[in-house]
């Protein structure tokens, strides 16, 4: 199975912060990538999807980037609505593994 | 709109089955793979099984494999998942997720989510 590596497990900032968030996978995964947002109480909501591509109706402060084993989740301009924990997702092979979750709390 | 609701979750004695349904609305149902994603309490997302349009491939996480079974009925807009065996480990939050009409496996949409217990 793909191991996906998720770092911070959480962390602080402030509004207004750029805020970058990684996933190591243990394998090659080409592209095959994607991240959810979730609040508590709530449904995990899709943010990027294939790595890169932003899911219709996600501001485009949130953008994705890297291949093969390395990946991160960029928040440029962090919003009071952007406080949640996110999740990488591998859908290279299954099963079809997720990250342990980054918490992103107001600082 | 897109509507995904689960039902069925509920209290069950370890060794005891549940089903859970999927039902769908607002969009082509026929067209969309399935997924169901679970959670326990306070833990992370855990995939557990997906189906394709027509059913005729299902894939489960190894945890479940032979205990689950996913399936849908394309007439009802519903997926199904048998749940049997259960244990402990399986008290969680199920979703179920639409995936994406291109990229299948990117869950675009998702239910509120059926709690299940299983406990003595």
């Amino acid at each position: 199975d793909v191991q996906l590596t998720q770092s911070p497990s959480s962390l602080s900032a402030s509004v207004g912060d750029r805020v970058t968030i990684t996933c190591r996978a243990s394998q090659s995964i080409s592209s095959f990538l994607n991240w959810y947002q979730q609040k508590p109480g709530k449904a995990p909501k899709l943010v990027i999807y294939v790595a890169s591509i932003l899911q219709s109706g996600v501001p485009s402060r949130f953008s994705g980037s890297g291949s093969g084993t390395d990946f991160t989740l960029t928040i440029s301009s962090l919003q009071p609505d952007d406080f949640a924990t996110y999740y990488c997702q591998q859908t290279y092979s299954p099963p079809l593994t997720f990250g342990r979750g980054t918490k992103v709390e107001i600082k | 709109e897109v509507q995904l609701v689960e039902s069925g979750g509920g209290f069950v004695q370890p060794g005891g089955s549940l089903r859970l349904s999927c039902a769908a609305s607002g969009f082509s149902f026929t067209a969309y793979w399935i997924h169901w994603v679970r959670q326990a309490p306070g833990k992370g997302l855990v995939w557990v099984s997906r189906i394709n349009i027509d059913g005729t491939i299902t894939t489960y996480a190894d945890s479940v494999k032979g205990r689950f079974t996913i399936s849908r009925d394309n007439a009802k807009n519903t997926v199904y998942l048998q749940m049997n065996s259960l244990r402990a480990e399986d008290t969680a939050v199920y979703y179920c997720a639409r995936g994406d009409l291109y990229y299948h496996d990117s869950c675009d949409s998702w239910g509120q989510g059926s709690l299940v217990t299983v406990s003595s």
